[in-house]
């Protein structure tokens, strides 16, 4: 039961251009969406998070949106940097607070 | 900025020895849970932890798995007998009132 979606195991971007990462979240009752960035061999990083009382959340390069209604949110890094490169996990806390991972998606930025 | 440790960064173990694992939560919180991720896989909850006992586990966390707190700041998970389909990286994660959980580097285990 796949309730949180990436469905682009990859991505390519440009150094200085926007990265732009989708979730997809089947279950109607998450009220609040965490990003995580994951180097090879360490753990997961705590990026953005978005509470669904808003529709964005910005801090720096990262932006996260949310869209209830589709119930999508997507991550956006601008300008993307090299040291951006790494695997992007959405997840949500159930009603029991454990987190529900994506299956991540690999970004690239390349000069 | 305080944050999560964990250890050994790699253990191998032969099939069917006890492994713990090592983990030291951010001091002021009081959550915790253990993760795992199979090569390739996605990140994958085990159990969670609150005030001395567990709150939640998983399929995967059967009577092979355990945790304990045996003192203010060690959480550990111990596997009494490895099985090759335990090899993985496990995570350490805590959290304090709010929905954010920050993780620890991992431990790698390898069973042979």
């Amino acid at each position: 039961d796949q309730q949180v979606k990436q469905n682009s195991p990859s991505l390519s971007v440009q150094e200085g251009r926007i990265s732009i990462l989708n979730c997809d979240y089947t279950n109607s009752m998450f009220d609040y969406f965490l990003w995580y960035k994951k180097y090879p061999a360490e753990g997961p990083t705590f990026l953005i998070s978005i509470s669904s009382i808003k529709d964005k959340n910005e801090d720096g390069r990262f932006t996260v949106f949310l869209n209830k209604s589709a119930k999508h949110l997507s991550l956006h890094i601008v300008p993307s940097q090299p040291g951006d490169s790494a695997v992007y996990f959405c997840a949500a806390p159930d009603n029991t607070d454990k987190l529900i991972f994506g299956t991540g998606t690999r970004l690239q930025v390349f000069p | 900025e305080p944050e999560v440790t964990q250890t050994p960064s790699h253990q191998v173990t032969q099939m069917g020895q006890e492994v713990i694992l090592r983990c030291v939560p951010i001091s002021n919180h009081l959550y915790f849970y253990w993760y795992r991720q199979i090569l390739g896989q996605k990140v994958e909850f085990l159990v969670s932890f609150y005030n001395n006992e567990i709150s939640e586990k998983s399929e995967i966390f059967d009577d092979q798995f355990s945790v304990e707190r045996p003192d203010g700041s060690n959480f550990t998970l111990k596997i009494r007998s490895t099985k090759l389909e335990d090899s993985a990286m496990y995570f350490c994660a805590s959290r304090r009132e709010s929905d954010t959980q920050y993780f620890g580097p991992g431990t790698r285990l390898t069973v042979l």
